[in-house]
């Protein structure tokens, strides 16, 4: 399968537990995205890479939350610290585009669903 | 700034009749615009997309959509409906700035279809 893959696909955690979700991309897919949906609710803007840079964050995504891509490949969600609020659905998207050009289709993967005790 | 509103959270049809599934944008540019269906356990799917080629979008499993720039609506649509098209479907409009687009989603609308 060569789609958007997470990792993992469902994690019960309890509050104030870390944890870290995993996405790898669409293999030659240089921008990748995080998308948070909540239930009932559709999926909200988190962050942004551009191969290893990370070019915007949202409001959403306090100081507890990092998210990184280190070789422009894969990139991990980081929560610290992790509260009832955090329970979600966490999508990862990717695309490819050329610069100055957009609405390219982003690529969703299945997500990673948390559950915060 | 973008938003989309998806002016039902419910639909329910039966099996073989019209599905018409409605979505309203506002963007203070010409905006492109996607419908993506959310089947569950399973990742969000394109159905169509508009950017700024014909107003008349046809898509995957014989969805389509209008786009009507005076009415600011893209509303999807299916001649006859299947079961397997039950799902959530997600009305987005993009925000293109700095060389990127950030998808804007719609709250979703279920689709129910019965026998």
């Amino acid at each position: 399968d060569t789609g958007v893959s997470q990792d993992p696909r469902h994690k019960i955690t309890k509050r104030g537990q870390n944890v870290t979700f995993r996405c790898d991309p669409i293999s030659e897919h240089n921008r990748l995205y995080w998308y948070r949906q909540t239930l009932g609710q559709g999926p909200e803007f988190l962050t942004y890479f551009q191969n290893e840079a990370q070019l915007e964050k949202s409001r959403l995504l306090s100081d507890r939350f990092s998210a990184e891509r280190p070789k422009g490949s894969f990139s991990t969600l980081e929560i610290q610290r992790t509260e009832q609020g955090d329970s979600a659905m966490y999508l990862c998207a990717s695309s490819l585009a050329f610069e100055g050009q957009g609405a390219y289709e982003q690529f969703f993967g299945p997500g990673t669903r948390l559950t915060v005790l | 700034a973008q938003s989309v509103t998806q002016l039902d959270s419910h639909v329910s049809v039966s099996e073989g009749t019209p599905v018409l599934l409605r979505c309203n944008y506002s963007s203070s540019y010409s905006p492109s615009l996607f419908w993506y269906v959310q089947h569950p356990n399973k990742g969000l799917q394109l159905l169509l997309k508009y950017t700024s080629a014909a107003t008349l979008v046809k898509g995957i499993n014989g969805f389509e959509a209008e786009f009507k720039k005076s009415e600011t609506s893209f509303h999807l649509t299916k001649p006859s409906a299947h079961m397997s098209d039950a799902a959530e479907y997600f009305c987005v409009v993009t925000s293109f700035s700095g060389g990127y687009n950030k998808l804007i989603f719609g709250a979703g609308t279920r689709l129910a279809v019965h026998p």
